[in-house]
């Protein structure tokens, strides 16, 4: 069973248009990371959500963190072929020692020029 | 800024060999944590390290072992390797141990079992 289940899995579109990718749990976390990685490489990260009902905005990209912290999403403004790659969500766990990430599945942006 | 490095970058190695990989922070960062990404498939938590104690531990199998050293760069021994263990392994850090606390993660190191 998928902790976090992201959606879509695949998504292509074409330059100029506007996208949501979508990060979902049964579970409350303490903070959920965005990462976007490239074949082979490390994930990247973009943002860190820690309160509920936070959205933050880096340029192009908006991150909202659910009101009850089980769930987050990720607009795109204008999409870029250079916007192309992997997202990845990935959240931390209250309490305990959860201090690993769990992450999702991702999505796969393409975006054709 | 420096970030995290990871060597090897990739590693070819025959079925139960053994293989160590290296991992060092972020300087600074005192938490270490390691990653497994089969093909296709999401990173998955191994093992974890604060303050050179393991702090936490995943699906990491018996024959893998970990540390981290003085210096805080951390290693991830693997023997009596098998097909399945082919992946990319990353480790990542952060500054203190903490569900808020950032993860920063490596280039990876390709592991390939033959």
């Amino acid at each position: 069973t998928q902790l976090l289940e992201q959606s879509p899995q695949f998504l292509s579109i074409q330059e100029g248009e506007n996208l949501t990718v979508y990060c979902n749990s049964s579970s409350v976390f303490s903070s959920l990371q965005w990462y976007r990685q490239e074949p082979g490489e490390g994930p990247v990260l973009l943002v860190t959500v820690v309160t509920g009902g936070e959205v933050k905005k880096l340029k192009r990209l908006t991150f909202q963190f659910g009101d009850a912290r089980k769930d987050s999403s990720l607009h795109i403004t204008a999409a870029q072929p250079g916007d192309t790659g992997l997202y990845l969500c990935a959240g931390a766990m209250s309490g305990g020692s959860n201090y690993k990430l769990t992450f999702g599945k991702g999505t796969l942006l393409t975006v054709n020029p | 800024a420096a970030g995290v490095i990871q060597s090897p970058r990739h590693l070819i190695k025959e079925k139960r060999e053994t293989a160590t990989l290296k991992c060092y922070p972020i300087p600074r960062h005192d938490t270490v944590y390691w990653y497994q990404q089969g093909p296709g498939q999401d990173p998955q938590f191994l093992i974890s390290f604060y303050e050179k104690m393991q702090s936490d531990k995943g699906s990491i199998p018996d024959r893998f072992s970990a540390q981290q050293f003085s210096d805080y760069h951390s290693e991830l021994n693997m023997s009596s390797l098998e097909l399945g263990d082919s992946a990319l392994y990353f480790c990542a850090s952060s500054w203190g141990l903490g569900s808020y606390n950032e993860q920063f993660f490596g280039p990876g190191t390709r592991l390939t079992v033959l």
